[in-house]
């Protein structure tokens, strides 16, 4: 089945620095990938998503790229801010019609200003 | 947020006791799941559903069950609680999107 391997588990970055997450795959039938950001004591929250026929996205600065050949995708988040300090996760549909997910184990960022 | 209920959202029990949780959901989508999350562990897939009456195993299946009898609502029950299953339980709902939305989740303590 699918698995999702999800790097660095802790990321502490100055506020005005970029932060990069990676996440690998092992399915190549996996065709959904989402990031999810969760706050403390919160439920997770979608930030921005990719489908693979779509190698970069991105949403003001948040940006996802995905490789399908080396089955990784990354995060890209830049001018992180303090509220940008939470747990991220990344995740991979484990059928094509990208109904369920399997997630990575989590990083979490730490923003100091 | 969607709109998506748990409940209980806490809940205390005792080890061998059976525990159903509900998820509601008033946005009709298709598609509804039960994770649960623990340190290290992350967001793990238990059972998800696809339609009434269409569910199907996730990761972590083992000792609970799931049940849809309406659009609306997906209950997971834990047979007989183990102490294993003290953890966050997360309900997750998705149209004909993938994207999924969480509820506000369920902190169960199995003594």
């Amino acid at each position: 089945g699918e698995n999702v391997e999800q790097h660095p588990s802790t990321l502490s970055v100055q506020e005005g620095d970029s932060a990069v997450i990676k996440c690998t795959y092992s399915d190549s039938a996996s065709n959904y990938f989402p990031w999810y950001k969760q706050e403390l004591g919160k439920r997770p929250q979608l930030i921005i998503d990719i489908r693979s026929n779509v190698g970069e996205k991105k949403d003001q600065r948040i940006a996802v790229t995905l490789n399908k050949t080396a089955k990784h995708f990354s995060l890209h988040i830049t001018e992180t801010q303090p509220e940008d300090s939470a747990v991220y996760f990344c995740a991979a549909s484990i059928n094509q019609a990208g109904t369920a997910l399997i997630f990575g184990k989590g990083t979490t960022l730490s923003v100091s200003s | 947020d969607a709109g998506i209920t748990q409940s209980p959202r806490h809940k205390v029990t005792e080890t061998g006791t059976p525990v159903t949780l509900r998820c509601h959901q008033t946005e009709n989508h298709r598609y509804m799941y039960w994770y649960r999350q623990d340190p290290g562990h992350g967001l793990r897939l238990i059972h998800y559903s696809y339609g009434v009456k269409d569910t199907d195993k996730g990761e972590v299946s083992d000792g609970y069950s799931v049940s849809r009898s309406k659009t609306e609502d997906f209950l997971l029950t834990l047979e007989s609680a183990t102490s294993s299953q003290t953890s966050v339980y997360f309900c997750a709902i998705a149209g004909e999107v993938e994207t999924q939305y969480f509820g506000p989740g369920t902190r169960l303590l199995v003594l």
